[in-house]
């Protein structure tokens, strides 16, 4: 059975700072590995889909690496902003999409 | 091309009443699929569903939750005689063609309150 574990469960940190979240998956026998972001209240924003044939995807400010053999992912944001403060989630596809737990993040001024 | 639709957005039932979720797909993709948070919690599986088939039902409570998605109209999600703890943020993603290879695109949820 596959499970997604995502850590730090929560992270506080100044305005500026460059971030690491973690996620790890049980089972590498999957499609591509998708991070989302959650704001309070609010649905899904896809923010990266990295295929399994991948290693990294990049956006803006946002980078995400997938290593399928050790069943990690990582989503690494640059120069953190207040306006990126929302709870991160990392999922797996296989023949559904396995959500992780997600990782609450505050970029405080 | 609009997103991925679900209404309605909040929905308030007392224990015992029926609620109907709604999800309109995004254009062009024929997979729906149906996942719950519970306040605090993080999103899991329901249902999965094509045109007129269920096809992975795996997550849906054994009693009292049913899916559909006929060939006209919305995937509906049907809560009968609900209970407090169907109180959750219910989520709707869509995807062109086979399960889940390709991008996963969610709705805005509708937040379902039982009083």
């Amino acid at each position: 059975k596959q499970e997604v574990t995502q850590i730090p469960a929560a992270l506080s940190v100044p305005e500026g700072e460059n971030l690491v979240l973690n996620c790890s998956f049980t089972d590498s026998a999957i499609y591509n590995l998708q991070w989302f972001r959650q704001d309070p209240g609010k649905g899904l924003t896809s923010l990266l889909l990295i295929q399994s044939s991948q290693r990294e995807q990049t956006s803006g400010r946002l980078n995400a690496s997938l290593d399928k053999s050790s069943g990690r992912s990582t989503l690494y944001i640059a120069a953190s902003q207040p306006g990126d403060s929302a709870t991160y989630l990392c999922a797996v596809s296989t023949d559904k999409l396995i959500f992780g737990t997600g990782t609450r993040l505050q970029v405080f001024p | 091309n609009a997103g991925v639709m679900q209404n309605p957005r909040h929905l308030v039932r007392r224990r015992g009443q029926e609620a109907r979720l709604r999800c309109s797909p995004m254009k062009g993709h024929s997979h729906v699929y149906w996942y719950r948070q519970l306040p605090e919690e993080g999103l899991k599986f329901m249902v999965y569903l094509q045109k007129e088939n269920i096809i992975d039902e795996s997550g849906m409570p054994k009693e009292r939750f049913s899916a559909e998605f006929p060939k006209e109209g919305p995937s509906i999600l049907r809560i009968q005689q609900v209970v407090r703890g169907d109180s959750a943020a219910y989520f709707c993603a869509s995807s062109p063609t086979t399960a889940f290879g390709t991008e996963a695109f969610f709705g805005q949820g509708t937040r379902l309150t039982v009083v």
